[in-house]
């Protein structure tokens, strides 16, 4: 079964400070990568996905993810973050095919606080 | 057009009820999932569905079961809640399994 670890449970940084989140996973197949964003009091929403092709992918607010296949890592970045920026973050893993392909594997998610 | 619903909101239950959790969805979509967030433990699958019909267990089915009879509803239920239960429940749907999930306002329910 696939896994995901997420390095950094709780960030804190000051607005405008550039942010990398850290997620590598556990699976030797060919997989499904997202992030979500959990706002305070909010449902997961879709920050960004990948699927195939180009490793560095783009995504809403800003937002980016570069997928290392020889590393099983998918970094999040953000060069310049704002206050509204202030959520929790998952990672989520899911085969392409294969067994457990119908479900997402979550990291246990890293909370960042940005500071005005 | 209102995605994933769930209802209710919030819920408090006593040890040994027994309740049930609705998730709909309006967008046609064949896969639909309950999730279990807990502080520091993210999102885990409970039960998921393929289509109308068709239930299978997730990654912590224990304590609940799940009906799929219409295909825009998935309920969650819980036969004899537990303080371990105790936990902010997301419904989930996509129109395929690689496609992006949807999920609704999540459900807050305690139990005593």
């Amino acid at each position: 079964a696939q896994s995901v670890s997420q390095h950094n449970h709780h960030v804190i940084l000051s607005e405008a400070a550039s942010l990398e989140l850290g997620c590598n996973y556990s699976y030797g197949g060919t997989v499904n990568l997202f992030w979500y964003v959990q706002y305070p009091g909010q449902h997961l929403q879709l920050l960004l996905k990948y699927f195939s092709g180009d490793p560095l992918v783009k995504g809403i607010k800003g937002f980016e993810a570069e997928f290392i296949k020889s590393k099983f890592s998918f970094n999040l970045r953000k060069p310049s973050v704002q206050w509204s920026d202030t959520a929790e973050y998952f990672c989520a893993v899911k085969p392409y095919s294969g067994a457990g392909s119908y479900q997402l594997t979550f990291g246990k998610g890293t909370k960042l606080s940005v500071i005005p | 057009n209102a995605g994933v619903t769930q209802t209710p909101k919030f819920r408090v239950l006593k040890t040994g009820q027994s309740m049930t959790l609705l998730c709909a969805q309006d967008m046609n979509h064949e896969y639909m999932y309950w999730y279990r967030q807990d502080p520091g433990m993210g999102l885990r699958l409970i039960h998921y569905s393929v289509g109308e019909g068709t239930t299978a267990k997730g990654e912590v089915p224990d304590g609940y079961n799940v009906s799929r009879l219409k295909k825009q509803n998935f309920l969650l239920g819980l036969e004899s809640a537990a303080p371990s239960q105790t936990s902010v429940y997301f419904c989930a749907s996509a129109q395929v399994p690689n496609q992006p999930q949807h999920f609704g306002d999540g459900t807050r329910l305690s139990i005593l």
